[in-house]
């Protein structure tokens, strides 16, 4: 069965640093990946999500994330961080083996941006 | 705006009274969802529909039921609510392919549901 693991539950940067939020997942085939977005009060908003291609996808508010088979990883990253980005960010697979392409979420991130 | 509507966005509820929380979706994906959302535990799958007319149990479908009578609709009920059903639902739904769901998920602003 596939799982999903995201390193830390609360990640604090300062406006304008490097944002990282890591993933990584358990599958024995190539899964489909995804990362979601939640703002307080309101439900999952897609970020960006791989399937096959092009390993380095880019999603929505200059958020970006790789693929990288080799460590099992699909980390968020984002360049320099900005207030409107502190929020819950969720990693997500889907594949054949989490049930007929359900997908499996991780337990999120809490992002803190400080001023 | 195309999109998921769910009813009512905040409930609060006596322990054994029945309660249908509303889903409806103007997108005409094949795929629905239902999940709670628990602090520390994510979104848990609740139970899903693939299609109208079918449904399946998720990873915590006890204590909930649904149907899916066309494809735009998929109430979840709780027949006699317990305070452990305290949550936050979201409802979620997907185009699918013949490959299985790649699409990613469109949710809803979920139902805030607290049992006393």
């Amino acid at each position: 069965a596939q799982s999903v693991t995201q390193l830390g539950s609360h990640v604090s940067v300062s406006e304008g640093a490097l944002v990282l939020l890591r993933c990584n997942y358990s599958s024995s085939v190539p899964p489909y990946l995804f990362w979601y977005v939640q703002y307080p009060n309101q439900g999952l908003q897609l970020l960006l999500k791989y399937t096959t291609g092009a390993t380095l996808v880019k999603g929505i508010n200059g958020f970006e994330a790789e693929f990288k088979k080799s460590e099992t990883s699909f980390h968020l990253t984002k360049p320099s961080a900005h207030m409107s980005d502190a929020a819950e960010y969720f990693c997500a697979v889907s594949g054949p083996n989490t049930g007929g392409f359900k997908t499996i979420f991780g337990a999120g991130t809490r992002l803190f941006v400080k001023a | 705006i195309a999109g998921i509507t769910q009813a009512p966005t905040s409930q609060i509820l006596a322990a054994g009274r029945r309660m249908t929380l509303r889903c409806t979706q103007d997108m005409r994906h094949n795929a629905m969802y239902w999940y709670r959302q628990d602090l520390g535990l994510g979104l848990r799958l609740i139970h899903y529909s693939n299609t109208a007319g079918t449904t399946g149990k998720g990873e915590v479908p006890d204590g909930y039921s649904v149907s899916r009578a066309n494809t735009d609709d998929f109430p979840l009920t709780l027949a006699s609510a317990v305070p452990s059903q305290t949550s936050v639902y979201f409802c979620a739904s997907s185009r699918t392919s013949s490959g299985g769901s790649n699409y990613g998920y469109t949710f809803g602003s979920g139902t805030r549901l607290t049992v006393v």
